[in-house]
């Protein structure tokens, strides 16, 4: 089985600061990666997938990269609204992955 | 637009049944597959199973396998968790979500709780 990891698992940032989320799979999975947001008592909002594209309706601050095993998640300006737990995922149409998620705070 | 209401959970004790729903509209439910996919209280995501469009091919996390079945009425718009010889960790949030297999989980549910106590 595939195996998601991410880094940092919180990190505390202030509006307007760029924000970097990594994420790494033990074997490569190409480019079938997405990057989920969630809020307290919500599902998760899919924000980017395979690997570097936009969901219709994300705002264009959150940008994704990376191939075979290692992801990153980028958020160039931080926004109040942003503050969340996101989640990167490998998905196959056998199965999918979640990485532990990486809780973004305000500094 | 598109929507998932999830339904079914409750309080269950440890060795019980329970059976979960997920009933959709507005996209063509016979052309989608399905993911269950579940959060323990605090914790991250954790996939459960995912069905085909056509209920051919399922598949199922290590976890649940062989005690939960997924299941689909393409007439009813609705996919199904049948889950079974339940457990104190089973205990947790499902969403149901739809599978684009080139996208991801593009919509989801808004889950029901399930709490499996003695």
């Amino acid at each position: 089985d595939i195996q998601m990891t991410q880094s940092p698992s919180t990190l505390s940032a202030s509006v307007g600061d760029r924000v970097t989320i990594t994420c790494r799979a033990s074997q490569s999975i190409s480019t079938w990666l997405a990057w989920y947001q969630q809020k307290p008592g919500k599902a998760p909002k899919l924000l980017i997938y395979k690997a570097s594209s936009l969901e219709s309706g994300v705002p264009s601050r959150f940008s994704g990269s990376g191939s075979g095993t290692e992801f990153t998640l980028t958020i160039s300006s931080l926004q109040p609204d942003d503050f969340a737990i996101y989640y990167c995922q490998q998905y196959n149409i056998y199965s999918q992955a979640f990485g532990p998620g990486t809780k973004v705070n305000i500094k | 637009q598109v929507q998932l209401v999830e339904s079914g959970g409750g309080v269950v004790q440890p060795g019980r049944s329970l059976r979960l729903s997920c009933a959709t509209s507005g996209f063509t439910f016979s052309s989608y597959g399905m993911h269950w996919v579940r959060q323990a209280p605090g914790k991250g995501l954790e996939w459960v199973a995912v069905i085909w469009y056509d209920a051919n091919n399922k598949y199922y996390a290590d976890s649940v396998k062989g005690r939960f079945t997924i299941s689909r009425d393409n007439s009813k718009n609705t996919v199904y968790l049948q889950m079974n010889s339940l457990r104190v960790d089973d205990t947790a949030v499902y969403f149901c979500a739809r599978a684009s297999f080139s996208i991801g989980s593009d919509f989801w549910g808004q889950g029901t709780l399930v709490t499996v106590s003695s």
